[in-house]
């Protein structure tokens, strides 16, 4: 298994452009979630989903959408790039249980939006 | 609004000491906690994780609490090694936003030769 991948790791945007990070599982998850991580604030959830077809905000959801067609894909697209989201993005995913099963994480996206 | 804090933001200990580390919630009700390791440049790793019914977790040299009542969870890491530099994180589930973990800032661990 791979595990949860990311694409891709370092990224450069400039203000208002768009773009979409990309996160697959291959462990037949149905959970799946984004964070951003910024310095001395620990991970922030953006937003999850528990299954194909459902997707909910986390606490960090503005400026971001999410979409989840199929239970491996869960991408995260930035529709007008700010500085504000640069930023450190993790995908992670857990079995159907979460409050019984641990989450798995990706290796991160770096983005830098100029 | 849970609320999760880890104090000391940073520790250094020499090789061979016993490491405790520290994870604060103001909300006790809570579905579960999660403690993770993140080396630099990396992503998470899963290292424990104790339901809300259960006191503690054990794994090798790892040894996490959980005193919902106080609010608190311990991470203890015997007899520590170069190896186990590395940021701490933990994370809470609470009971009103099932699906949604809240992070504490992390408490960032050198272990020196």
């Amino acid at each position: 298994n791979a595990g949860v991948t990311q694409t891709p790791k370092f990224q450069v945007l400039k203000t208002g452009q768009s773009m979409t990070l990309q996160c697959a599982q291959d462990m037949n998850h149905e959970y799946m979630s984004w964070y951003r991580q910024d310095p001395g604030m620990g991970l922030r959830l953006i937003h999850y989903s528990v299954g194909a077809g459902i997707t909910d905000q986390g606490e960090v959801p503005n400026g971001y959408n999410v979409s989840r067609s199929t239970t491996e894909d869960f991408p995260l697209r930035l529709l007008s790039a700010a500085p504000s989201q640069t930023s450190v993005y993790f995908c992670a995913s857990s079995k159907g249980q979460v409050i019984r099963e641990t989450q798995y994480f990706g290796p991160g996206t770096r983005l830098l939006v100029l | 609004k849970q609320e999760v804090t880890q104090i000391p933001a940073a520790l250094s200990v020499p090789e061979g000491e016993n490491l405790v580390l520290n994870c604060s919630f103001t909300d006790s009700a809570i579905y579960n906690l999660q403690w993770f390791r993140q080396d630099p440049g990396k992503g998470l790793t899963s290292l424990l994780l104790i339901q809300s019914s259960q006191r503690e977790q054990t794994s090798g040299r790892l040894n996490a609490s959980l005193d919902k009542s106080s609010g608190r969870s311990t991470l203890y890491i015997a007899a520590s090694q170069p190896g186990d530099s590395a940021t701490y994180l933990c994370a809470v589930m609470t009971t009103d936003s099932w699906g949604k973990f809240q992070f504490g800032a992390g408490t960032q661990v050198v272990v020196t030769p």
